[in-house]
């Protein structure tokens, strides 16, 4: 089971902003433990969309944006366009889990 | 340009072991940790487990204890995951994913490999 939260599903039209948050707690998001964000198209392998809480790896477009702040993180999509339709997760380190590394529960966007 | 490339996908019975083999190319592979990811049909990301391809290393997700072992093999750049006492519900896409920054044992994921399709059933 995740101990990282996020919603099933979020939508808007294009080029709307829409935003997913990542709920964790004192042993991993709060406790200082750095958030970053996978993006997985359908049938293909995640990809590395932001690091480091707010970094993108090259080659990652600037409409994806990603925040800290307590025990949340959240993942920013601007100017929404109908190929960011995927699933994404948020991913961390939980102290309490004996070195584990920790998913979120993923959220799927649609492009309506 | 750094790549993961896995095995093929496997069909199991109940009780049987799998080996899942991880080929990486495109960098020094004893710098960078290797971890183990899997996705059961529709469902979210689980972390299996982490391999230091230095040393040979290993920490598992309490999960898995007692039934994963991760191994490597250096002179061909590989990793391994070994998964026994299968049962269905090990039914998954297994992935390996490279840690992304040398050395460093708490990082991100990137890249990952295609993912090998392991089937449980009798």
């Amino acid at each position: 089971q995740s101990v990282l939260t996020q919603p099933p599903s979020v939508s808007g039209a294009p080029g709307q902003r829409v935003t997913i948050s990542c709920t964790g707690s004192s042993s991993n998001i709060g406790a200082g433990y750095d958030v970053h964000w996978y993006q997985q198209l359908p049938g293909t392998a995640p990809k590395l969309l932001i690091y480091g809480n707010s970094n993108r790896p090259s080659g990652v477009p600037d409409r994806f944006s990603g925040s800290k702040s307590g025990t949340s993180a959240s993942l920013a999509i601007t100017g929404l366009q109908a190929e960011d339709e995927a699933d994404y997760y948020c991913q961390s380190y939980d102290s309490s889990l004996s070195g584990s590394r920790v998913f979120g529960t993923g959220t799927k966007v649609t492009v309506l | 340009q750094v790549q993961l490339v896995q095995s093929g996908a496997e069909v199991k019975k109940p009780g049987a072991s799998v080996k899942v083999s991880c080929k990486a190319s495109g960098y020094t592979f004893t710098s960078y940790y290797m971890h183990w990811v899997r996705q059961a049909p529709g469902q979210g990301l689980e972390w299996m487990g982490i391999i230091n391809p230095s040393g040979g290393s290993t920490s598992y997700a309490q999960k898995f204890q007692g039934r994963v072992t991760m191994t490597r093999d250096t002179s061909t750049s590989t990793v391994y995951m070994e998964l026994s006492s299968l049962r269905s519900e090990d039914t998954a896409v297994y992935y390996c994913a490279r840690g992304g920054v040398p050395a460093a044992i708490l990082s991100w994921f990137d890249p990952w490999g295609q993912g090998t399709l392991v089937t449980v059933s009798s």
